[in-house]
């Protein structure tokens, strides 16, 4: 499995601010993945991130608020902008391995951003 | 869009006994996924499932593929302090169309085990 770090762990903002993280795969990957948790709830997709071209957003996600880069198979950045306090939420990077036969999917430990 | 219904939403068991948990879906899929979250950490996969009827464990563990395809179970056996935490399921669609790839998460259960 791929071991996936992530910056910052935590961290608390202004409302208005923007924050971004970081997310750092021990391998190269071809899927890599955005989630939001929202206090107490489950996990939303928020984007896949594509390598060398635009991320691909789910509903209810907007590339203005929520921008991601992929420079290359190895990492990537996911930007919470324009920040208010329902963006209060843990943020997890994903990867995603693929066979002919099989698929699993590593989550990273999170980060956890608290909006004042 | 998807949705998985979980269940229960929350146990509380003494040390030793066994837990089941399920999910369903309205839709088919063709892989189950279970995690555990600790608290303050990301979800960890405990075990993976590819084929309907599929019967997989991983130690004290044993999930299943429902034979429709649209449910799963998690067992956990003679439950142990460290068991403590949120279990999720997660289903992936089959190939083709926007959703390929795409994982949809259940609600989550969470278990708590007392000594």
């Amino acid at each position: 499995s791929a071991v996936i770090s992530q910056k910052p762990s935590r961290d608390i903002c202004q409302r208005g601010t923007s924050l971004t993280i970081q997310c750092q795969v021990d391998s190269q990957v071809t899927m890599m993945f955005w989630y939001r948790q929202q206090p107490g709830q489950s996990l939303t997709l928020i984007a896949t991130a594509n390598q060398g071209s635009e991320a691909t957003y789910e509903s209810g996600f907007v590339i203005d608020k929520f921008p991601i880069s992929r420079p290359n198979l190895t990492f990537s950045t996911l930007t919470v902008s324009n920040l208010s306090p329902e963006d209060s939420s843990i943020y997890l990077c994903s990867v995603g391995s693929r066979s002919p036969w099989s698929y699993e999917q590593y989550f990273g430990p999170g980060t956890r951003l608290t909006v004042t | 869009g998807q949705q998985l219904n979980q269940s229960p939403q929350s146990m509380f068991i003494q040390e030793g006994e066994d837990v089941s948990m399920n999910c369903t879906s309205s839709s088919i899929f063709n892989t189950w996924l279970w995690y555990k979250q600790d608290p303050g950490e990301g979800p960890v996969l405990l075990i993976a499932l590819y084929k309907a009827g599929e019967l997989t464990s991983n130690g004290r563990l044993t999930a299943q593929f429902g034979i429709t395809r649209k449910d799963s179970f998690l067992n956990i056996s003679a439950s142990i302090p460290s068991d403590v935490g949120i279990y999720f399921c997660a289903g992936r669609l089959g190939a083709g169309g926007t959703s390929y790839g795409k994982l949809t998460f259940g609600q989550g259960t969470i278990l708590t085990v007392h000594p």
